[in-house]
């Protein structure tokens, strides 16, 4: 079935530093990439749609220039979170629909960042 | 406001017997459901969905079925196994509007016990 490859699955980094987070498809494109944070006990939150070829779409609330996106091709999408605060500190996931009969969401295994 | 609710953050259930796990939601306009299971420090593993022109879907174990009108839709377990302990989610989409992304429930943790 589809896979999306999401890593590194856990990082620690100092406050003030950035942090790269990729996730990949490995057997389907995907034009849009979805990124979702996770606080302890709260729901999945969508943070921005990423998609291919274009700017990415933020929620409110999430600071563009803060969680940087970028989806240069059809197989990978990119999330840096920029100068990190403790406050960053979540469980970070990727998504990507599939599209046509198979449709569906297929999730990346997250990324834990803690930032100290 | 959130838009899809799980209004129970617990349920424990005994082997064997069946889990019943509960999902509201406030926009008319989703026309597709999902459930998802995570376990601690792991992405959602898809488990079952449904379209919004029906009232049931069936998968081995897993039954989800959705009503329309109450807006509410349930994921039955039956029978639960120990495995089966998590963290639930239920979530909605409008795929065939402007929006592709999921709208999650805060999720419902089970505990089966043996």
């Amino acid at each position: 079935g589809a896979v999306v490859s999401q890593h590194p699955s856990r990082v620690i980094c100092k406050s003030g530093t950035s942090v790269k987070i990729e996730c990949r498809s490995l057997d389907f494109q995907a034009t849009t990439m979805f990124w979702y944070r996770q606080f302890p006990k709260q729901s999945l939150m969508l943070m921005a749609t990423s998609n291919e070829g274009s700017k990415a779409t933020y929620e409110q609330g999430v600071e563009k220039d803060k969680f940087l996106i970028n989806h240069a091709s059809l197989t990978l999408s990119t999330l840096t979170v920029t100068s990190a605060h403790p406050e960053d500190s979540s469980f970070y996931i990727c998504s990507a629909i599939l599209g046509g009969p198979n449709y569906g969401y297929t999730f990346g295994s997250g990324t834990r960042l803690t930032v100290v | 406001d959130q838009q899809v609710k799980q209004n129970s953050p617990s349920l424990s259930v005994q082997e064997g017997r069946i889990s019943i796990l509960n999902c509201d939601y406030t926009n008319s306009m989703f026309d597709y459901f999902l459930w998802y299971k995570k376990y601690p420090a792991e992405g959602p593993t898809f488990l079952i969905s449904i379209s919004s022109i029906k009232d049931k879907n069936e998968d081995g174990r897993f039954t989800v079925f959705l009503n329309k009108s109450a807006k509410h839709l349930s994921l039955h377990i039956v029978p639960s196994q120990p495995g089966d302990s998590a963290v639930y989610f239920c979530a909605a989409s409008n795929y065939g509007g402007s929006q592709g992304n999921l709208i999650f429930g805060k999720g419902t943790k089970l505990s089966v016990k043996p």
